[in-house]
């Protein structure tokens, strides 16, 4: 069945480095993806959407990337602020709902 | 704009018991999407309404739980005679529309506990 995975559960960085989160999804039909940043206590927040017929897509602070040939998402946080600190995850959808990767905890270092 | 609001925050039940989780959308949005989240886990799809219709139910377990969205009011997630298992919190979001070019808005959740 469909399935979002993610390489990396725990992520730790230096305050002010750059950090990037991978996600791997195996349903080939995916056309729009999410990334999500939940911090505890809280629901999900939207941070940065990206459609299949785009390979990279910019934000503030944070760039999303698409390599459909190997199904892969990543998400690229710049100068990572304690703020940042949350659990993220990426979400796919190819039909009706998305399906959500299990996601990775990002602290940050001060 | 309100956004999501889920209440209660936090429900605690003794098994057997049942539980309501109620959901408002945001103005405007008629899309509703229920999610379940385990501890240190990812958020799995449970069931999807639009007003007075179940649009897809895939994710939810066929026995005791249920989900409405009635014309007027909020949606409601029923989980009936509650089990230990079912501890988790809750997620609702609402979209405005339901192609899936368009993300959703989460609420906050409701933390349910079943002692």
């Amino acid at each position: 069945g469909e399935s979002v995975g993610l390489h990396l559960p725990t992520l730790s960085v230096q305050e002010g480095d750059n950090s990037i989160i991978n996600c791997a999804y195996s349903n080939s039909a995916s056309d729009y993806f999410i990334w999500y940043k939940q911090e505890s206590g809280k629901g999900p927040q939207f941070i940065i959407d990206i459609r299949s017929n785009m390979d990279k897509r910019q934000g503030q602070r944070v760039t999303v990337l698409l390599n459909k040939t190997v199904k892969h998402l990543s998400l690229q946080i710049a100068a990572t602020q304690p703020g940042d600190s949350a659990v993220y995850f990426c979400a796919e959808n190819s039909g009706q709902n998305f399906v959500f990767g299990p996601g990775t905890r990002l602290s940050v270092l001060p | 704009n309100a956004g999501v609001m889920q209440n209660p925050r936090h429900l605690v039940r003794r098994r057997g018991q049942e539980a309501r989780l109620r959901c408002s959308p945001m103005k405007g949005h008629s899309h509703v999407y229920w999610y379940r989240q385990l501890p240190e886990e990812g958020l799995k799809f449970m069931v999807y309404l639009q007003k007075e219709n179940i649009i897809d139910e895939s994710g939810m377990p066929k026995e005791r739980f249920s989900a409405e969205f009635p014309k007027e009011g909020p949606s409601i997630l029923r989980i009936q005679q509650v089990v230990r298992g079912d501890s988790a919190a809750y997620f609702c979001a609402s979209s405005p529309s339901g192609q899936r070019n368009y993300g959703y808005t989460f609420g906050s959740g409701t933390r349910l506990t079943v002692v």
